[in-house]
């Protein structure tokens, strides 16, 4: 069976500055990984998603993220972080056949401070 | 394209009452799944349908029960409310299965008093 962890439960980061939100995985075959965010009292909007191909995902509002297979790790970034990050983040992962559900993450709740 | 429609979005119970959430995928989408998110818990999955048929069901009981209709639109009861069940649930669609991921609507906020 497939399981995510995300160690952290709240990051925090300046204005500006980098922004990373961990994710580590694991399920039998390649993996199907996504990010999602969520706003308060709204449900959760993709960000973005890893099938195959260029380690590293482009995905909206200037997120991208990395997968490592070896560390079996799909980490959440981005350049420069803004006040409008501020939200709580989740790590997704499908088998490859996508006959079982989507796992998820616990969350990471990030806090940009301006 | 429309998104994924869930109604009502709040909802007061008292314990013991049932309740029923309404949920209407993307178009063309034939997967719906549900899940509850809590605080504590985080997003617990419910269960999933797929062409009217349940594919996936995760570790609730009973009282916690779906379906799907033919135009996948998709309905989830709990029977016997608990101060427990109160948490947001939310839907999800998918085009096939969940390799393609989800969108999810809004969630519906059930409050049991």
């Amino acid at each position: 069976a497939q399981s995510v962890a995300q160690p952290e439960d709240q990051v925090n980061v300046a204005e500006g500055n980098p922004l990373t939100v961990k994710c580590t995985y694991s399920v039998s075959g390649n993996p199907y990984l996504f990010w999602y965010v969520q706003y308060p009292n709204r449900g959760l909007q993709f960000l973005l998603k890893y099938i195959t191909g260029d380690n590293l995902v482009k995905g909206s509002y200037g997120f991208e993220a990395e997968f490592n297979k070896s560390q079996t790790s799909f980490h959440l970034k981005k350049p420069s972080a803004l006040v409008s990050d501020s939200a709580l983040y989740f790590c997704a992962v499908s088998s490859p056949s996508g006959n079982t559900p989507l796992v998820f993450g616990k969350g990471t709740r990030l806090s940009v401070i301006a | 394209k429309a998104g994924v429609t869930q109604t009502p979005r709040y909802l007061i119970k008292t314990r013991g009452q049932q309740v029923t959430l309404s949920c209407s995928p993307i178009s063309g989408h034939r997967s719906v799944s549900w899940y509850q998110q809590t605080p504590g818990q985080g997003l617990q999955f419910l269960f999933e349908y797929f062409s009217e048929t349940q594919r996936n069901k995760g570790n609730f009981p009973g009282r916690f029960s779906g379906r799907q209709f033919s135009n996948s639109r998709s309905e989830m009861n709990v029977s016997t409310l608990e101060l427990g069940d109160s948490a947001l649930y939310l839907c999800a669609s998918s085009l096939e299965a969940a390799n393609y991921g989800y969108t999810f609507g809004s969630g519906t906020r059930l409050t049991v008093v």
